[in-house]
């Protein structure tokens, strides 16, 4: 398996909270990516990096913000969280831009 | 990928049976596809994966079939096994710019029945 650890595992926050989410690769892959997975839809692409302190918008990243200050750490922060943003988040990691290889497991994350 | 609602498409296999998952697609112009295995609790497992310059790709019991005409996939699993059961989706590259964009789609359910 991709070394690829994301942590929490789960967390139960409340309305209004800040929240970190984080990403750490042993791969040395260049290319980290955030998503989130709803039922009925697919995976969604919230932001994603393509290099130590380079990150770009996905599709879905009003209200979310990453950085990444070393190889391999990308995290993910909910400024303000909002029941919406209810989700399984799933960090994924390539050689390629754009095409995720590898995913981690997931952060179960509920707003209440 | 296909577009369902929030109920994913289901398929259940006797154990041995091959299996035919499908998946059709958004954009004529997609170069590659990936198709992943999710199982419960974990996250997305790459199987295959096929560029739009072939139509059919081969690994280990799993074939990638690519209809560029029709804009479908299909990933065919031989003699299907219990670990198999999990959710199979595709994804397609689309090539936008000096980019690309990868879209997912929301999966089909395999049960395998032993």
């Amino acid at each position: 398996d991709a070394g690829i650890t994301q942590s929490p595992r789960h967390k139960v926050t409340e309305t209004g909270t800040p929240v970190t989410l984080r990403c750490h690769q042993t791969e040395n892959h260049r290319y980290m990516y955030w998503y989130r997975q709803d039922p009925g839809h697919g995976l969604r692409l919230i932001h994603y990096s393509y290099g130590v302190k380079d990150t770009d918008k996905g599709e879905v990243s009003d209200g979310y913000s990453v950085s990444r200050s070393k190889t391999e750490d990308f995290l993910l922060t909910l400024e303000s969280a909002t029941s919406s943003q209810t989700s399984v988040y799933f960090c994924a990691i390539g050689n390629r831009g754009g095409q995720p290889q590898h995913f981690g497991d997931g952060t179960r994350l509920s707003i209440l | 990928g296909e577009s369902v609602g929030l109920h994913l498409p289901t398929l259940s296999v006797q154990e041995g049976d091959n299996s035919i998952i499908n998946c059709a697609y958004s954009n004529s112009a997609s170069d590659y596809f990936i198709w992943y295995k999710q199982e419960s609790g974990k996250g997305p497992q790459f199987i295959i994966d096929i560029r739009s310059n072939m139509d059919k790709r081969q690994g280990q019991r799993v074939t990638v079939l690519l209809n560029k005409t029709v804009k479908h996939l299909s990933l065919q699993i031989a003699a299907t096994q219990p670990g198999d059961s999990a959710v199979y989706f595709c994804a397609e590259n689309f090539p936008r710019g000096t980019g690309n964009q990868f879209y997912f789609g929301t999966g089909t359910s395999l049960t395998v029945i032993p």
